[in-house]
């Protein structure tokens, strides 16, 4: 079994409507939690970046973690067909550390 | 300022052919990993370097692989012997001390 679960999709929405990604993980020594987009053939793009439990927002996205359930999530209001990419949630002990990146899940936002 | 930059973005090499990677990390990066990338599969971590140093090569799949950044800047991913399991995207990314990581755009490495 992974230490992180990502369930890789595809998802596939119409434009407008409101998506939400999860992950589930194993170790409890994990307290960095993050989420990158990635387009075809570009690297990963960091887009939220939270420190233990609880909730952060910026612009059209929130991402939630959920130490207790070892579960994170990240939300996006509006989805337009621009959001349309594989998103990675990642995760690590320390800071700075090494990342251990879930499967990714592949969305796609329809007109 | 400049991201991560990677090159060659593309390489193809002959099964048994030695092949080295380029990462130019972001100016003042104290932190510079590589991650390995199959297709349809989130990055593994292969190796770590803060400066010169090379702390955990944890990752690395075998004797093959080989990674150094003599001067704390520039760093080479060195793979010996390519074999058709190697054949995937490898991704550098660099930090500040307890920053998040900034990757660039990887060398997509096919093994013939």
């Amino acid at each position: 079994q992974k230490e992180v679960e990502q369930d890789p999709g595809p998802l596939s929405v119409p434009e407008g409507a409101i998506v939400s990604l999860n992950c589930t993980y194993s170790n409890s020594a994990f307290q960095y939690f993050m989420w990158y987009r990635q387009y075809s053939r570009k690297g990963p793009e960091l887009l939220m970046y939270t420190y233990s439990s609880g909730n952060k927002e910026d612009g059209r996205f929130t991402a939630q973690v959920d130490k207790s359930s070892k579960y994170i999530s990240l939300f996006i209001r509006d989805s337009q067909p621009s959001d349309s990419a594989t998103y990675l949630c990642a995760m690590s002990r320390g800071g700075g550390n090494k990342l251990t990146f879930g499967t990714g899940t592949q969305l796609k936002v329809e007109l | 300022g400049a991201g991560v930059s990677q090159s060659p973005r593309y390489k193809v090499a002959k099964r048994g052919q030695d092949v080295a990677l380029r990462c130019d990390p972001i100016s003042g990066h104290v932190s510079l990993f590589w991650y390995q990338q199959a297709l349809g599969q989130g990055p593994e971590f292969l190796t770590y370097f803060q400066n010169e140093a090379q702390l955990d090569k944890s990752g690395l799949p075998s004797d093959r692989f080989f990674a150094e950044r003599p001067e704390g800047s520039v760093s080479t991913l060195k793979i010996q012997r390519t074999q058709q399991e190697d054949s995937a995207v490898y991704l550098c990314a660099s930090s500040l001390t307890d920053s998040p990581l900034h990757f660039g755009n990887g060398t997509r490495l096919t093994v013939t």
